[in-house]
């Protein structure tokens, strides 16, 4: 399976600022995915970002305050700007690893405090 | 819309204590159901899945068998370890082909 590095693991940022989080695989997958975990709920699903084209947002999310990039198959990143403590929040990047069967493994996240 | 609902936690156990872990469901149509794991520092990662009515999904000690008529995927262990402590989430695939999951269900095993 998959193995996902993720950073930063934990920050604590500035209402107003950006913070940019970075996800690498160490195999070579078509999606990525980007999740955001609130305390005490569950796992909600940002946007899928595939090489070469536009990520696709869920509803309720929007590039403008989420952009994503993702420049090559083992690589991408999620940035989350104008920072408010609503945005505080554990966010995972997740890979599929058996194409079809929506078996994901997942990296340990990244745990932003916005104060 | 599809949804999954867990047993709130934490849930706190001694070792060798059996383990119930409720999780219900609604979705239309026949879902695929899981249980993930996310252990402490650590990335979430699939413990056990069913495809189908009856099918039971087993891995390290745990089992959960999808029962249709009542909706449910509840895992189960016999005896638990400390190093089962961990926070549990279910989940299923819908029609759509999206994880819809559960809020998770934090484990502590004492020992």
């Amino acid at each position: 399976s998959a193995v996902i590095s993720q950073k930063p693991s934990r920050d604590i940022c500035q209402r107003g600022t950006s913070l940019t989080i970075q996800c690498q695989v160490d195999s070579q997958v078509t999606m990525m995915f980007w999740y955001r975990q609130q305390p005490g709920q569950s796992l909600t699903l940002i946007a899928t970002a595939n090489q070469g084209s536009e990520a696709t947002y869920e509803s309720g999310f929007v590039i403008d305050k989420f952009p994503i990039s993702r420049p090559n198959l083992t690589f991408s990143t999620l940035t989350v700007s104008n920072m408010s403590p609503e945005d505080s929040s554990i966010y995972l990047c997740s890979v599929e690893v058996d194409s079809g069967a929506n078996v994901l493994t997942f990296g340990a996240g990244s745990r932003l405090t916005v104060l | 819309g599809d949804s999954v609902t867990q047993m709130e936690g934490p849930v706190t156990l001694s070792e060798e204590a059996f383990l119930t872990i409720n999780c219900t469901y609604t979705a239309t149509g026949y879902p695929s159901l899981f249980w993930y794991v996310q252990y402490p520092g650590e990335g979430l990662q699939l413990l056990l899945k069913a495809t189908k009515a009856d099918d039971k999904g087993s891995n390290k000690g745990f089992e959960a068998t999808y029962r249709k008529e009542t909706t449910s995927f509840h895992l189960e262990k016999g005896s638990v370890q400390v190093s089962d402590s961990a926070v549990y989430f279910c989940a299923l695939k819908d029609s759509n082909y999206q994880l819809i999951w559960g809020a998770g269900t934090k484990l502590i095993i004492k020992p």
